[in-house]
């Protein structure tokens, strides 16, 4: 079963623009990762939040966790053309070492 | 970096053909994964393995088997392929000590059943 649910299912945004992109999930975590594919390619992780964690950055993304609402959120700042892609997030949860993948967030960032 | 190889980027085969995807990881990760991605259903767990000849069932393994005899190889079999099959196949791999580490994915198999 899919745990992590991606909103919104698409997004369409200039260059320049900031893209927020929304992950909800239902059970306990012991991290939650964001993933970036291009179409028709594999999957490349892009950054891991412990459930410990409140927040965390890397170059351009930020990325937040709240557990008690069960929700992250991805955002990318200053987005250029190359962001356009599709966008996960996966739960690594408590039983095993295994991710649950969301539908993904297709991105189109116009140049 | 750490690198995952499947062997091939497309594939056509048959109705009641045996199929077999390869991948191999150069890192000596000790685990590895089957996913299949289908649009509307995102990626779905075939398989995974913790080590070499170990094997787990994730939530698709019907109509699937795997192989794992070597560390760095994790093999994915069709045993009579049908067209329900045709789909994206990813494999991925992972070390332990999982909680501070994400996937590392291979390219992709992009499978056609025919």
């Amino acid at each position: 079963s899919q745990q992590g649910e991606e909103d919104p299912q698409a997004l369409s945004i200039q260059e320049g623009e900031n893209a927020t992109m929304n992950c909800s999930y239902k059970t306990s975590i012991n991290n939650l990762q964001w993933y970036r594919q291009n179409s028709g390619r594999g999957l490349v992780h892009l950054i891991l939040i412990r459930s410990n964690e409140r927040e965390k950055h890397s170059g351009r993304l930020r990325v937040t966790l709240d557990t008690s609402k069960k929700s992250s959120s991805l955002l990318i700042t200053a987005s250029r053309a190359a962001d356009t892609a599709s966008y996960f997030c996966a739960t690594d949860g408590t039983s095993g070492s295994r991710l649950t993948f969301g539908e993904g967030t297709q991105l189109t960032v116009n140049p | 970096d750490v690198k995952v190889t499947q062997s091939s980027r497309y594939l056509v085969k048959r109705t009641g053909e045996k199929v077999f995807l390869e991948c191999v990881q150069d890192m000596d990760h000790e685990n590895m994964f089957w996913y299949r991605q289908d649009p509307g259903l995102g990626l779905r767990l075939i398989y995974f393995s913790y080590d070499v000849k170990m094997k787990e069932k994730g939530d698709i393994p019907e109509g699937y088997s795997v192989s794992r005899e070597k560390k760095e190889r994790f093999s994915l079999i069709l045993e009579s392929a049908s067209t329900n099959q045709t789909s994206m196949y990813l494999c991925a791999s992972r070390p332990q000590g999982y909680l501070n580490y994400g996937y590392t994915f291979g390219s992709g198999t992009r499978l056609t059943v025919v």
